[in-house]
């Protein structure tokens, strides 16, 4: 079946300017996960969703960042006035019912702050 | 200090060899532990999952030591297809969604 998706692949902005990421997950899959990955750096946990509550949104990095999720489904992940530091690739996953399941991961999106 | 931590490498091997390294974490109360595969601008992929009593699968063995901390992955006749980056992911409970990755060790095999 399908996997999880993400969109847009690649996105370059300015700095100041705000993004929307999206991520489509599996489907069934209640858990939802943001991460980003920045060059030479581990995953870093943004914000976990269990249908269309986050009960953990404490690795945001600051209130710049918001995700939300509709429909038990569709997250985007917005960042406002993009700052360079921002640029990374932000990823995706998926689970079932959240806890303990093996997570599946998107392609990412690609950003780049300029 | 990380949560957790890996040598970068790379680590460069012929095809068929044998390639080990290891993950410390610094949680002594961590509970899951996992390898994931990364191949160069991909996503992370489940690779393995890490127990107590250690594991294999094929050609990939994966130890845990919670005495000294770390855990380990070993594999054996490398094929082409495992050079990639090696990311250590441990849980700080048996059931937690939160999942702590280290940087990744890459794998590099040459023909």
């Amino acid at each position: 079946g399908a996997g999880v998706s993400q969109s847009p692949s690649n996105k370059v902005t300015e700095k100041g300017k705000d993004v929307e990421l999206r991520c489509d997950p599996i489907s069934g899959h209640t858990a939802l996960y943001w991460y980003r990955q920045s060059l030479g750096q581990g995953l870093e946990f943004l914000i976990y969703f269990q249908g269309n509550s986050a009960p953990d949104k404490s690795g945001l990095p600051s209130d710049r960042f918001s995700a939300e999720r509709t429909g038990g489904s569709v997250s985007t992940l917005t960042i406002q006035r993009t700052q360079q530091e921002d640029s990374a690739v932000y990823l995706c996953a998926s689970s079932l019912a959240g806890i303990g399941n093996e997570q599946f991961f998107g392609p990412g999106t690609r950003l780049t702050v300029l | 200090r990380k949560e957790v931590e890996q040598d970068p490498g790379p680590f460069n091997v012929p095809e068929g060899a044998t390639v080990a390294f290891n993950c410390t974490y610094s949680n002594s109360a961590s509970q899951s532990f996992f390898w994931y595969r990364q191949d160069c601008r991909k996503e992370p992929k489940l690779l393995m999952s890490v127990y107590s009593s250690g594991n294999e699968d094929g050609r990939f063995t994966a130890q845990l030591n919670r005495a000294s901390q770390y855990i380990s992955l070993l594999i054996r006749d490398s094929k082409l297809s495992d050079s990639a980056t090696y990311l250590c992911v441990v849980t700080r409970t048996l059931n937690d969604y939160k999942l702590s990755f280290g940087a990744g060790t890459t794998v590099t095999v040459r023909a």
